[in-house]
């Protein structure tokens, strides 16, 4: 089974909206998940490392105040996607798991923004 | 910097034949590891094979075998037996701290 939960699967809704995407890790603490984002037949580029009890740490080019990132306990991160626009419309996907050992990734979130 | 290339937009095998996906890297750091992902067309990424840089054997998980060869860094993808369920997206990847950078992905068509 799944040891990594996404949620919602699928968000349809207005600009200007804010959206928050749940990522849990179901069976293990994680103190680190990451996030990424994907537009259609691309890679997957991350976004941010999302740290338990502390400040994300964002890569280069995302915007911190678009995209909000929550750690606050060792099984739940968030993503918000503040007041969303049509070019944030993607496939938003978060992972966690430890060094060396493979990532386990949740199902992913396609976001379409009207 | 970490950089993964996979030059293989796209792949056809015929099913029951073997297929190999291409992925190179390139990293300054004497470990690291090396990750295979399939992603289908619904989303999920599945993790398929990892290969550590102080692996002395190719590693082998069911059809799938890693083609590992470190002084060309490259880390080819093997898999045998291709069957139409295998028609997906493919990902290498590395592991660079705690962080996954991925290559472009090729994508694979099983041809019945």
């Amino acid at each position: 089974g799944a040891v990594v939960s996404q949620h919602p699967s699928r968000v349809i809704c207005k600009s200007g909206t804010s959206v928050k995407i749940e990522c849990r890790s179901l069976d293990f603490q994680a103190t680190t998940m990451f996030w990424y984002r994907q537009f259609p037949k691309q890679s997957l580029m991350l976004m941010a490392t999302s740290n338990e009890g502390s400040k994300a740490t964002y890569e280069q080019g995302v915007e911190k105040d678009k995209f909000l990132i929550n750690h606050a306990s060792l099984t739940l991160s968030t993503l918000t996607v503040t007041s969303a626009h049509p070019e944030d419309s993607s496939f938003y996907i978060c992972s966690a798991g430890a060094i060396r050992q493979p990532q386990h990734f949740g199902d992913g979130t396609r976001l379409s923004i009207l | 910097a970490q950089k993964i290339t996979q030059t293989q937009p796209g792949m056809f095998v015929q099913e029951k034949e073997a297929v190999t996906l291409d992925c190179t890297y390139d990293t300054s750091d004497q470990s690291y590891g090396l990750f295979w992902y399939k992603q289908p067309s619904s989303g999920e990424m599945i993790f398929l094979i990892y290969q550590g840089s102080y692996d002395e054997q190719n590693a082998t998980e069911g059809r799938y075998s890693l083609n590992f060869q470190k002084a060309r860094k490259s880390a080819n993808l093997v898999i045998s037996a291709s069957q139409l369920g295998d028609s997906a997206m493919y990902f290498c990847a590395m592991e660079y701290g705690n962080k996954l950078v991925f290559g472009a992905g090729t994508i694979l068509r099983v041809k019945s």
